[in-house]
């Protein structure tokens, strides 16, 4: 059974940074085919893909927030974590990350979710 | 970025009906498109992948559609528990872009 839970600070302030921690299980990230990615919702808004990480340790980030994400994993952990620096209050949001793993030709989906976490920032 | 649009944002449907709901990428994005269901306060669930496979325990009155840019979700008999928000992605490119969602309603 796969599951992954979402950590990390409630509440932050602008210009201050942020990292989430996700730890799973049910999976290991040393699997062909394996990776972990993050995405955010904010408030009443669509969901929002970040960046993921997969079993041989390439990484893709969303090109709009390239310059303030960093993706990392520690696979004896089971853990994936995700920093965001420069906060402000437009990044408040649900934050979660998800089991994508390889379909046909490549392609990763979100097979499962975390259950998230809300991340307010605010003065 | 490959823009994910949906139609409608919003539908009022009774138990027993069928809906449709509707998703064109800006591109062409092959396959590569899943459906997402989110109940409120809870984390989108995984319904279809690869535009028509219906994901592990998803109920078969949930089928995909579609190839290219044009892509159907369809739910043949509304149940209670299906109202709520369904969501397209497309994974074809990085980054991987959401739908803006449509909000199933209890008529």
């Amino acid at each position: 059974q796969v599951t992954l839970k979402e950590s990390g600070p409630t509440l932050v302030k602008p210009t201050q940074t942020l990292t989430l921690t996700c730890t799973f299980s049910g999976f290991s990230l040393s699997t062909n085919g394996v990776g972990v990615g993050w995405i955010r919702q904010p408030p009443g808004k669509a969901p929002e893909w970040l960046a993921l990480i997969f079993w041989d340790n390439d990484k893709r980030y969303s090109p709009s927030l390239r310059s303030r994400l960093t993706i990392t994993k520690d696979t004896s952990r089971n853990q994936v974590v995700l920093i965001v620096t420069n906060m402000d209050p437009v990044d408040t949001a649900t934050y979660y990350c998800g089991y994508q793993g390889r379909r046909v030709r490549g392609v990763y989906f979100v097979d499962y979710w975390g259950q998230g976490t809300l991340v307010t920032v605010s003065s | 970025d490959i823009q994910m649009t949906q139609s409608p944002s919003s539908v009022s449907a009774s138990v027993g009906d069928r809906v449709t709901i509707t998703c064109r990428a800006s591109q062409d994005i092959n396959i590569w498109l899943a459906w997402y269901q989110q109940k409120p306060g809870r984390a989108p669930k995984l319904l279809i992948y690869t535009a028509s496979n219906l994901h592990s325990g998803v109920p078969s009155r949930f089928s995909g559609s579609g190839s290219g840019t044009d892509f159907t979700l369809t739910i043949s008999s509304l149940q209670p528990e299906d109202f709520a928000t369904y969501y397209c992605q497309q994974a074809s490119t990085f980054p991987q872009t959401f739908g803006q969602g449509t909000i199933l309603e209890i008529k």
